[in-house]
């Protein structure tokens, strides 16, 4: 199956910084998602973005699909920013509506 | 989105028992997928289960010790058997909401199993 692999695992920041979150994956998607699940355990989808560029307010993703990696950049970080971001990829072979999940990156954003 | 009830929302269990976890769809949706998150871990699909047949299992995973049920386009259960501490998990329940160019998966707030 696909390989998802996130960098960094971890990530400290104070408020107002910036960040970009990697998201490499092994083989050719047709879906791919970033989700944030904050610290009371709920997964929040932030982007569908199997390819391209989307912004929604202090966060944007982009996709290169024919490298096989995903971005996702984080403006002017917020303490309610803190929690683990995962990205999430489907494939060609066996559907893409199912999703394989990475590794995730621990973000804390401190005062 | 859509609003995805599960419950109960969190549970401890003695080992050898069973967990049944509900989930409910306020809208119709063909697809219903179903995560494990362990302990510090990411998430791993378990199944997929769609209404009017049977659950398909991911590799790993096996109907005996997590049967699923279907009943209809929005709702879903799923049973955790023969409970061990190493179930002790977080399970999700997720399905996908489409707009006009965009598919999303929406989850669940999770149940929270703890085996003893």
């Amino acid at each position: 199956g696909i390989q998802v692999e996130q960098s960094p695992p971890d990530l400290i920041l104070q408020e107002g910084a910036n960040s970009t979150l990697r998201c490499n994956f092994s083989d050719s998607v047709n879906n791919l998602q970033w989700f944030h699940q904050n610290p009371w355990g709920q997964l929040i989808n932030l982007f569908y973005i199997p390819s391209g560029t989307k912004q929604n307010g202090r966060l944007s993703a982009t996709t290169v699909a024919t490298e096989r990696y995903s971005l996702l950049y984080i403006s002017s970080s917020q303490t309610t920013d803190s929690g683990v971001y995962f990205c999430a990829v489907g494939g060609f072979t066996g559907g893409g509506n199912k999703l394989t999940f990475g590794t995730g990156t621990q973000l804390k954003v401190e005062l | 989105s859509a609003v995805i009830s599960q419950k109960p929302s969190r549970d401890i269990c003695q080992r050898g028992t069973s967990l049944t976890i509900q989930c409910q769809v306020d809208s119709q949706v063909t697809m219903m997928f179903w995560y494990r998150q362990q302990p510090g871990q990411s998430l791993t699909l378990i199944a997929t289960a769609n209404q009017g047949s049977e659950a398909t299992y991911e590799s790993g995973f096996v109907i005996d010790k997590f049967p699923i049920s279907r009943p209809n386009l929005t709702f879903s259960t799923l049973t955790v058997s023969n409970l061990s501490p190493e179930d002790s998990s977080i399970y999700l329940c997720s399905v996908y909401i489409s707009g006009a160019s965009w598919e999303k998966l929406f989850f669940g707030s999770g149940t929270q199993l703890s085996v003893l």
